[in-house]
């Protein structure tokens, strides 16, 4: 059964054109992460929630801006998306900072 | 200079060998994570360890503190193995997560 689910899997976007993505959880934990992983690098965080107190990486851009309204979803929204934001994002779960991740199949996002 | 180094980059072994990525890191941590990912992006978590040694079928991994050095082990390793190996640490101030830049590694048959 799936646990973490991403959709949609694969998005094309315009560039400068406004695109969400989306993560849900069936394990009903507390944290929840999001990832950019560009090709043959290691993932990135961009930011994670604890509940609903929400974490920003220093170095993440103000393009990328999150949303969690309730514990089994979260958003990653590009607000005006660059040719350098085509990566996979991945979103992830665990139960508690510091225990074990739980990664969704991610979205691979493609910026024309 | 990145806060997490893994060595090697790259490894191919025979079907069978025993097989160790190294990862050393500079930042104090609460836990060390190895991460497995197959070409297509799927991550799966295989161990978070915060001390000692954890074992799960084929894998080991293990971790010294003081020497801010863990090891991932696979014995008997079969060409299914094959795929990037990433290790990431949790920060033990700032909820900062720090990620290596992955062993790929390939097992010939």
């Amino acid at each position: 059964d799936a646990m973490v689910i991403q959709n949609p899997r694969y998005q094309v976007t315009q560039f400068g054109k406004p695109v969400t993505l989306s993560c849900s959880q069936t394990l009903n934990h507390n944290v929840m992460y999001w990832y950019q992983q560009k090709s043959s690098q290691a993932p990135k965080l961009l930011f994670h929630y604890y509940d609903k107190d929400f974490n920003n990486e220093a170095d993440t851009p103000d393009n990328f801006q999150s949303r969690r309204p309730n514990t089994s979803f979260c958003f990653l929204d590009i607000r005006s998306p660059g040719l350098g934001d085509a990566a996979m994002y991945l979103c992830a779960t665990s139960r508690e900072r510091d225990e074990t991740q739980y990664f969704g199949p991610g979205t691979r996002l493609l910026v024309l | 200079k990145n806060e997490v180094e893994q060595s090697p980059q790259n490894l191919t072994a025979q079907e069978g060998e025993f097989i160790t990525i190294n990862c050393s890191y500079s930042v104090g941590i609460s836990a060390l994570h190895w991460l497995q990912q197959h070409p297509g992006g799927g991550i799966v978590s295989l161990f978070m360890l915060s001390s000692g040694k954890k074992k799960h079928g084929r894998l080991i991994a293990t971790i010294n503190i003081q020497e801010k050095h863990s090891s991932l082990h696979i014995t008997a390793s079969h060409p299914r193995d094959s795929a990037v190996y990433i290790c990431a640490v949790s920060a033990n101030t700032g909820n900062q997560f720090y990620f290596g830049t992955g062993t790929s590694l390939t097992v010939i048959p």
